[in-house]
């Protein structure tokens, strides 16, 4: 099973540049997230959608777009690339949730990320 | 808010010794808790998660958890920890209601070695 699935693994942007870094899920999951990494801070939620069509905020969206078209793809989007977006960068997914649910997220390998 | 809190960021053991990693919780409602694991340079594996029921919670590699409601904390155990243990715990708690709805919470991270 492939699971989440990101593409790239690495990536060096210069200040000002746009990117596009990919998540694929073959799991049919309704919930898909993007969080980002830094040390001594957890991750934290950048942008979350519960279905295809919908989207939302997380805790730091700025400087992050996202769209969900498919069930399968949640692309996020950097508009102009700054050297705090350096990170590692998770998206994960899951089946759809409910406050009687209590469903797993599951995670992607990452997508690492340097601002120069 | 949600907010989970890993009060060590450093636990050492011996190999073979038992080992705790702690957690507490912030919650409105009951929580939804969840244990990962991340290895070098990889993403988040799940361990473990309470959602109702019996306290103690028993999970992958041989870890447990105990959700203990009185104290809000959901501690991760092994009775006798190995070397390949050594890793980058998560502690987490998914949000059951109102708008941040299926939102996943982590905490810091606590690094666990374990010594031959």
């Amino acid at each position: 099973n492939a699971g989440v699935t990101q593409t790239p693994k690495f990536q060096v942007l210069k200040t000002g540049q746009s990117m596009t870094l990919q998540c694929a899920q073959d799991m049919n999951h309704e919930y898909m997230s993007w969080y980002r990494q830094d040390p001594g801070m957890g991750l934290r939620l950048i942008h979350y959608s519960v279905g295809a069509g919908i989207t939302d905020q997380g805790e730091v969206p700025n400087g992050y777009n996202v769209s969900r078209s498919t069930t399968e793809d949640f692309p996020l989007r950097l508009l102009s690339a700054a050297p705090s977006q350096t990170s590692v960068y998770f998206c994960a997914s899951s089946q759809g949730f409910t406050a009687s649910s209590g469903n797993t997220i599951y995670f992607g390998e990452g997508s690492w990320l340097t601002v120069v | 808010a949600q907010s989970v809190a890993q009060p060590e960021d450093q636990v050492n053991v011996a190999e073979g010794n038992p080992l705790t990693v702690k957690c507490t919780y912030s919650v409105s409602g009951n929580p939804y808790l969840f244990w990962y694991v991340q290895y070098p340079n990889r993403g988040l594996q799940f361990l473990l998660k309470y959602i109702t029921g019996d306290n103690l919670v028993k999970g992958s590699y041989g870890f447990e958890a105990e959700f203990n409601k009185s104290q809000t904390s959901f501690h991760l155990k092994k009775p006798s920890a190995l070397v390949s243990d050594s890793a980058l715990y998560f502690c987490a708690v998914r949000d059951r209601g109102g708008s941040t709805l299926g939102r996943l919470y982590f905490g810091r991270g606590t690094q666990l070695t374990v010594w031959p």
